[in-house]
């Protein structure tokens, strides 16, 4: 399995700033994923990461509100911009694992609160 | 979009018990995957599964990948409180989006010791 690490882990944010979290991957990867997890929710995509292409946001989710970076094969940044108290939840990073059979693994995930 | 129905959404049984828990969905998967998350962590992936009707198991977990590829189940033999978490099934299609991963809505998994 790979191991995937964010940062920060957790954070309390003021309404109307933004804050980058970061993804950083034990190997190189074609695609990473974000996922949000609202509160006792479950996992819904955000968007895919490609290196050197501009990420692919699924459906109800703007490059504008939550732009991401991909500069490498190994690291990735989300970030959410003008938070509003609806944007806390927990928002995870994953990757494929290297055997390409389909499964997924994730990093421990960033517990965002917005007040 | 896709939508994985996950049941039961909740349960709380004794230190010892085993436990099932399942999902359905209206549409094929190549994949299913079955994730545990522990409270302020990611989900842990505990058992893959590719082919229909393949049934897996690690450790005290076992898994099948339903012969209509719609369905799946995790089962738990004697439970201990470690096990207490939230419990997701995850399909992963094949169609052209196949890196794709649909979640269910979770099962909360209560042990009392």
């Amino acid at each position: 399995s790979a191991v995937i690490s964010q940062k920060p882990s957790r954070d309390i944010c003021q309404r109307g700033t933004s804050l980058t979290i970061q993804c950083q991957v034990d190997s190189q990867v074609t695609m990473m994923f974000w996922y949000r997890q609202q509160p006792g929710q479950s996992l819904t995509l955000i968007a895919t990461a490609n290196q050197g292409s501009e990420a692919t946001y699924e459906s109800g989710f703007v490059i504008d509100k939550f732009p991401i970076s991909r500069p490498n094969l190994t690291f990735s940044t989300l970030t959410v911009s003008n938070m509003s108290p609806e944007d806390s939840s927990i928002y995870l990073c994953s990757v494929e694992g290297r055997r390409g059979f389909g499964e997924a693994f994730f990093g421990q995930g960033t517990r965002l609160t917005v007040v | 979009g896709q939508q994985l129905n996950q049941s039961p959404q909740s349960m709380f049984i004794q230190e010892g018990e085993d436990v099932s828990m399942n999902c359905t969905s209206s549409s094929i998967f190549n994949t299913w995957l079955w994730y545990k998350q522990d409270p302020g962590e990611g989900p842990v992936l505990l058992i893959a599964l590719y082919k229909a009707g393949e049934l897996t198991s690690n450790g005290r977990l076992t898994a099948q990948f339903g012969i209509t590829r719609k369905d799946s189940f995790l089962n738990i033999s004697a439970s201990i409180p470690s096990d207490v978490g939230i419990y997701f099934c995850a399909g992963r299609n094949s169609g052209g989006s196949n890196y794709k991963l649909t979640f269910g809505k979770g099962t909360l998994l209560t042990v009392n010791p």
